[in-house]
């Protein structure tokens, strides 16, 4: 199963919004409605942010939104705030119990 | 408040053995799948395996297959790794993961393997 296809970095200044993406198949992302997020600062644990494509858990930040188009995902961050420089990774259930995860992206808060 | 603790983790030569324990406590154990997730230092993660919440199933990433186990202990709220013939590519943060319907959600704080001779 190959990762899933992050971009490696993006950048924006507080208050703007930014969207990583997250490329796949028709075989994770594509064939199921299981695409979660996770933020990661460094040295912590990831946390998830975003679950089943666009649903928040209790907690996050409604400026976190999550979508899909066919095979690729989408996490976008509105209104972007110091704290939310971290690495973000995608996950996408992938079929036959098997899950995929991004390479990651890295938002830098300029 | 969920909380999982990993455990077990250290150095190890290439060939070794070791095993992995995760605690969990504050929700019921027995009702959630578990993943296993790693991750090498500096870099992206990897899923590693899954359980069911019975422990009547269980699935591998191809690059363990053969050499882990996953297994639990629904008693004990633990959940174990067992890890044979490691290779220096194992090294990595382990993290003890629950699952909620096909998403992973709540992670623990990661335990560090290093194959090295």
């Amino acid at each position: 199963q190959s990762a899933l296809t992050q971009p490696r970095s993006v950048s924006g200044s507080p208050g703007q919004s930014v969207a990583i993406s997250c490329t796949g198949s028709m075989s994770d992302i594509g064939g199921y409605n299981y695409v979660s997020w996770y933020q990661q600062h460094p040295g912590k644990a990831p946390k998830l942010m975003i679950h089943d494509v666009t649903k928040r858990p209790s907690g996050v930040p409604d400026r976190f939104s999550g979508s899909k188009s066919g095979s690729t995902a989408s996490l976008t961050i509105s209104g972007l705030q110091a704290e939310d420089e971290a690495d973000y990774y995608c996950c996408s259930y992938a079929g036959s119990y098997n899950w995929v995860f991004g390479g990651g992206t890295k938002v830098t808060v300029l | 408040e969920v909380q999982l603790v990993e455990s077990g983790g250290g150095l190890v030569q290439p060939g070794g053995s070791l095993r992995l324990s995760c605690a969990a406590s504050g929700f019921t154990f027995s009702d959630y799948w578990m993943h296993w997730v790693r991750q090498v230092p500096g870099k992206g993660l990897l899923w590693v395996s899954l359980i069911y919440s019975d422990g009547s199933g269980t699935n591998y990433a191809d690059s363990v297959k053969g050499r882990f186990t996953i297994s639990r202990d629904n008693a004990k709220k633990t959940l174990y790794l067992q890890m044979n013939s490691l290779r220096a590519e194992d090294t990595a943060v382990y993290y003890c993961v629950r699952d909620s319907r096909y998403s992973p959600d709540c992670w623990g704080q990661g335990t560090l393997v290093t194959v090295s001779s």
